[in-house]
């Protein structure tokens, strides 16, 4: 089955760190560039980072500097690691799968369901 | 490059005709996509390329639009389209979305 699957979300501290993986399955994870995107519940989608399939990476400027994506093809999983984390990184964390068309790379045909970050003391 | 979607929300019946605009803050040639959400659901994609349909969604969903104007239309509301629809430029980095319609039952 075609899936990507979250996981690492929980509660920390504002100034804590936190990994996120996503584990895909059912597609040759090495071949598609992969992103993440996060929601505010109840709000809109932002893009936080994106990863190409050979490991370049792009990120919104709201995380520069304190997140950094990664990927391990051999295992078929994604990474944000999140550190310095600020109330305002609280949101429902989703890693999706980027396929490119006619010049653009970043349209996203395969979601995760999602794992929930909350920065509070 | 910021995406100004309205209206940010609607009514509408089943078997309308709904037309949503999403207008780019620099010119983006067709590099937009549509995605629609549903409450506790990860978006799902409709469009690309400004339109070109995704595989499997219903032919209802079309899109149009290049530079600066797209539209979403959904020719004839079915139960299922009452959603929250999100356009997405692909033209620059930062990847931006817009701030979202929601699509309500009149």
């Amino acid at each position: 089955e075609v899936q990507l699957l979250e996981s690492g979300g929980g509660l920390v501290q504002p100034g804590g760190s936190l990994r996120l993986s996503c584990a895909a399955s059912g597609f040759t994870f090495s071949s598609y560039a992969m992103s993440w995107v996060r929601q505010v519940p109840g709000k809109g989608l932002e893009w936080v980072s994106g990863i190409s399939g050979g490991g370049s990476t792009y990120y919104a400027d709201s995380v520069k500097g304190r997140f950094t994506a990664s990927r391990d093809n051999s295992k078929n999983t994604l990474y944000v690691e999140m550190n310095s984390l600020r109330a305002e990184d609280t949101a429902v964390y989703y890693c999706a799968k980027a396929f490119s068309y006619g010049g653009a790379y970043w349209y996203f045909d395969l979601w995760g369901r999602g794992t929930l970050v909350t920065v509070s003391s | 490059i910021q995406l100004t979607q309205s209206p940010s929300s609607l009514s509408a019946s089943v078997g309308d005709r709904v037309t949503i605009t999403c207008r780019a803050s620099q010119g983006i040639s067709s590099y937009l996509a549509w995605y629609q959400q549903k409450p506790g659901k990860a978006p799902k994609l409709l469009i690309y390329a400004a339109s070109t349909l995704q595989s499997e969604v219903p032919s209802r969903f079309s899109g149009s639009g290049s530079g600066t104007d797209f539209t979403l239309t959904v020719s004839s509301l079915q139960p299922e389209d009452f959603a929250t629809y999100y356009c997405q430029q692909l033209n620059s980095y930062p990847l931006t979305f817009g701030g979202g319609t929601k699509v309500e039952i009149k």
